[in-house]
């Protein structure tokens, strides 16, 4: 099993300002199969980035993504209010399919 | 639009069975492969289980293999997760979740119902 570790836990910004999470595996990701996904309150989850670094239709071009291998990186380039949320990274490309434990992006 | 519907969800007692069910619309039901995910209440995610479009491949997840069981009914466009001898960990929102593939590896998961909530307790 591929194990994502995420990190920071919670990361404090303001509006404006740019934020970078950080998925890491215990194994290589075949072939980057790695999504982004973003989470608010009482919502289901939301497709951001798969591939490692394509943005899913919709997304605005400040979410992009990129890494290989192991390591991976979500980047927002100026947060809106609306991107404070959680944030899983999830690899598809082994058996069973896993999540890292999410990021908290919250409003400094 | 695509859309994911849950249903089936509620309280059942330690050992009791229920079953879900995910009505999808806006799309060719049967040509996607489906998942179950859960999520525990404040926590992250947790894949549970899948099934390839034509619902001859299945897969699960170690926690719940051999107790719940994935099918799909592709004439009624619904995607079903019958659960047995449930467990207080098993206690979850589950979501349903459409993938872009006709099988479950290699291929993201691109929409998501809103999730129904299972809960095992005395």
């Amino acid at each position: 099993e591929i194990v994502l570790t995420q990190s920071p836990g919670t990361l404090s910004l303001s509006p404006g300002e740019r934020a970078t999470l950080s998925c890491r595996a215990s194994q290589s990701v075949s072939s980057n199969y790695l999504a982004w996904f973003q989470q608010k309150p009482g919502q289901a989850p939301r497709l951001l980035i798969y591939g490692a670094s394509s943005r899913a239709t919709g997304i605005p071009d400040r979410f992009s993504g990129s890494g290989s291998g192991t390591d991976f990186t979500l980047t927002i380039s100026r947060l809106e209010p609306e991107d404070f949320a959680v944030y899983y990274c999830h690899q598809y490309g082994g058996s069973p399919y896993t999540f890292g434990q999410g990021t908290k992006l919250e409003i400094k | 639009e695509v859309q994911l519907v849950e249903s089936g969800g509620g309280l059942v007692q330690p050992g009791g069975s229920l079953r879900l069910s995910c009505a999808g619309s806006g799309f060719t039901f049967s040509s996607y492969a489906m998942s179950w995910v859960r999520q525990v209440p404040g926590r992250g995610l947790e894949w549970v289980s899948a099934t390839s479009g034509p619902g001859g491949s299945r897969y699960y997840a170690d926690s719940v293999n051999g107790r719940f069981t994935i099918s799909r009914d592709n004439s009624k466009n619904t995607l079903y997760l019958q659960m047995n001898s449930l467990r207080a960990e098993d206690t979850a929102v589950y979501y349903c979740a459409k993938s872009v593939g006709l099988t479950l590896y290699y291929y993201y998961m691109d929409v998501w119902g809103k999730g129904t909530t299972v809960t095992v307790s005395s």
